[in-house]
């Protein structure tokens, strides 16, 4: 099946540094990418929508300057926490749609957590 | 807009015990349905899936048939391992590809 490529899988970082996850659909080439967000016993949080080429859109209540989401090209698209805090400390998830043969189909990469000390 | 429901957890079932997870949805148009699991501190896998009506899909001996009639996506296997704990997330991609929409996820704990 496909394969979505999300790295890194573990960081930690200071305060006030920023932190940059890719994520890349190795075998295909996504239509549109999807970056989570998952809280300690919650489901998954839709952070933005991003298609290749064209700014992300954001979900209400995420702050669009300090979750920097870059589409470069229909395999990746990465996600930068900028001036990272404690409170963004968080397991971060990418996913990547695919339509083929007429239907459509997602696939996650394999998670970020992100620890900011 | 596309919503999908499932039923709370956590559910606790003894090993060899029947597992129904109940999903719901609404949508327009053809989405396709999905159902994932995420072991303890891992990301998402995908389980199965269905892509039209009356599809089931199957893997590891779970099962899901779209049933567009009742707009439900129920998740049954017929024997759980401890193994199969986990956190099991139904979702709805729509025919464009660019809305995925999760259900709230149900904890499932099995036990020896």
């Amino acid at each position: 099946g496909a394969v979505v490529s999300q790295h890194p899988s573990r960081v930690i970082c200071k305060s006030g540094t920023s932190v940059k996850i890719e994520c890349r659909s190795l075998d295909f080439q996504a239509t549109t990418m999807f970056w989570y967000r998952q809280f300690p016993k919650k489901s998954l949080m839709l952070m933005a929508t991003s298609n290749e080429g064209s700014k992300a859109t954001y979900e209400q209540g995420v702050e669009k300057d300090k979750f920097l989401i870059n589409h470069a090209s229909l395999t990746l698209s990465t996600l930068t926490v900028t001036s990272a805090h404690p409170e963004d400390s968080s397991f971060y998830i990418c996913s990547a749609s695919r339509r083929d043969r007429g239907f459509t189909e997602a696939f996650f990469g394999q998670g970020t957590r992100l620890t900011v000390v | 807009g596309n919503s999908v429901t499932q039923m709370e957890g956590p559910v606790t079932l003894s090993e060899e015990a029947f597992l129904t997870i109940n999903c719901t949805y609404t949508a327009t148009g053809y989405p396709s349905l999905f159902w994932y699991v995420q072991y303890p501190g891992e990301g998402l896998q995908l389980l199965l899936k269905a892509t039209k009506a009356d599809d089931k899909g199957s893997n590891k001996g779970f099962e899901a048939t779209y049933r567009k009639e009742t707009t439900s996506f129920h998740l049954e296997k017929g024997s759980v391992q401890v193994s199969d704990s986990a956190v099991y997330f139904c979702a709805l991609l729509n025919n464009a590809g660019n809305m995925l929409t999760f259900g709230g996820g149900t904890r499932l704990m099995v036990k020896p």
